[in-house]
């Protein structure tokens, strides 16, 4: 059964910095993997989309890389800011287009 | 670009009563649809998923006499939450697999999202 696991659960920066957020799944049999953002209350916005036959999708200052074999992806967001704090979340579409979700990682970007 | 609309956005019920939820995929055919639920601060948990046309699959621990899911059109399915309790509270999410082959067949586009509160 496939499990996705996010890394950090939480994580406070200040405006500007750099960071990395992290991504684990068990199994590599995907077909894509998606970023999400989740605005308290709100849905979900799509930020990138990697197909299983890609390495990275980069928009702006998003960049999210995948290494199936390793059952990793991370996502790089550059020069933070107070309007990227949200939560966001990291799923993997399985045979079934089934989309399977990890807990998230809820961003804080102090001003 | 495909939108999948969802509604209502919030609705507060009385325990006891039926709510129905509407997925609909405004500019394409979704033969299939997919529902989540998500708890305060966690993640997003799929429900079941929606095949025009037959039966909805149903998750592993979710009642399917409760969730009573529809699918009678290529745009539209619909979530009836039974005899709602107060902790069947939460928010459901749909998503429509997207249309074609290949690449674009297997692009998820979501609904908003609803809220449901019951009392």
């Amino acid at each position: 059964k496939q499990e996705v696991t996010q890394i950090p659960a939480a994580l406070s920066v200040p405006e500007g910095e750099n960071l990395v957020l992290n991504c684990s799944f068990t199994d590599s049999a995907i077909y894509n993997l998606q970023w999400f953002r989740q605005d308290p209350g709100k849905g979900l916005t799509s930020l990138l989309l990697i197909q299983s036959s890609q390495r990275e999708q980069t928009s702006g200052r998003l960049n999210a890389s995948l290494d199936k074999s390793s059952g990793r992806s991370t996502l790089y967001i550059a020069a933070s800011q107070p309007g990227d704090s949200a939560t966001y979340l990291c799923a993997v579409m399985d045979s079934s287009y089934k989309l399977i979700f990890g807990s998230g990682t809820r961003l804080l970007v102090r001003p | 670009g495909a939108v999948v609309s969802q509604h209502p956005s919030r609705v507060i019920c009385k325990s006891g009563t039926s709510v129905k939820i509407e997925c609909r995929s405004l500019d394409f055919q979704a033969t299939t649809m997919f529902w989540y639920r998500q708890f305060p601060k966690q993640s997003l948990m799929l429900m079941a998923t929606s095949n025009e046309g037959s039966k909805a699959t149903y998750e592993q621990g979710v009642e399917k006499d409760k969730f009573l899911i529809n699918h009678a059109s290529l745009t539209l399915s619909t979530l009836t939450v039974t005899s709602a309790h107060p902790e069947d509270s939460s928010f459901y999410i749909c998503s429509a697999r997207g249309p074609g082959q290949g690449n674009s067949g297997n692009t998820i586009y979501f609904g908003e999202g609803s809220w449901l509160t019951v009392v």
